[in-house]
């Protein structure tokens, strides 16, 4: 069983659409990350949080510590957005990662 | 700042040849991380270190891995002797006290 979960594993919207990834995680969290990585292989972090919300331009994170889950979720979708989108949970010194989330974004 | 940089970007090598992969933090952060990933296993955490000191390395797949960062500015992942099962990109990541990681562009490492 994998501590990280996330859902679905690949998204195809229309640009415009709002989208949302979940991520849900078994282990006891520190903090919660959520990753971007384009198709050229570069990996940028998008946001950190330990609890409630943060938004950033169109993108915006939640995360609810009782149920062990957060949802990213995208406004207005761009085809720009193509990516994949990866859950990464810190407990201590250790750090588990989802599968990502593969999205694409149709003009 | 240039971001983290990571050298070589590419580097191919046969079975049993030493491979040292390098990376340089941005200035000011105190902590790096070495991921690897691979289609097989996704991401996955390496070693990090803290303040120059290797704070965990239970990630190290084994003693055929190894890593250093003698300086605030420089670390290297070493693998000696490199297996066809090594292959995958390794990415070094660096961030300041809680705040969020930047990741460097990633050594692709092929060992044929």
């Amino acid at each position: 069983k994998n501590e990280v979960e996330q859902s679905p594993q690949n998204l195809t919207a229309q640009e415009g659409e709002f989208i949302t990834i979940n991520c849900s995680y078994s282990v006891g969290i520190s903090a919660l990350h959520w990753l971007q990585q384009h198709p050229g292989g570069g990996i940028v972090s998008l946001f950190m949080l330990s609890s409630g919300k943060k938004k950033h331009g169109r993108l915006i994170a939640t995360i609810n510590i009782q149920e062990k889950h957060s949802s990213l979720h995208i406004t207005a979708s761009h085809p720009r957005d193509s990516a994949v989108y990866i859950c990464a949970v810190r407990y201590g010194n250790q750090f588990y990662f989802g599968t990502g989330t593969s999205l694409t974004v149709i003009p | 700042d240039a971001g983290v940089i990571q050298s070589p970007r590419h580097e191919v090598t046969e079975m049993g040849q030493e491979v040292t992969l390098r990376c340089k933090p941005i200035s000011g952060h105190n902590s790096l991380f070495w991921y690897r990933q691979t289609m097989m296993r996704g991401l996955e955490l390496l070693i990090y270190f803290n303040n120059n000191v290797p704070i965990d390395d239970s990630g190290m797949p084994e003693d055929r891995f190894s890593a250093k960062m003698p300086n605030a500015s420089f670390s290297t992942l070493k693998i000696q002797p490199s297996e066809p099962r090594d292959s995958a990109v390794y990415f070094c990541a660096s961030r300041s006290s809680a705040y969020e990681q930047y990741f460097g562009p990633g050594t692709r490492l092929t060992v044929t």
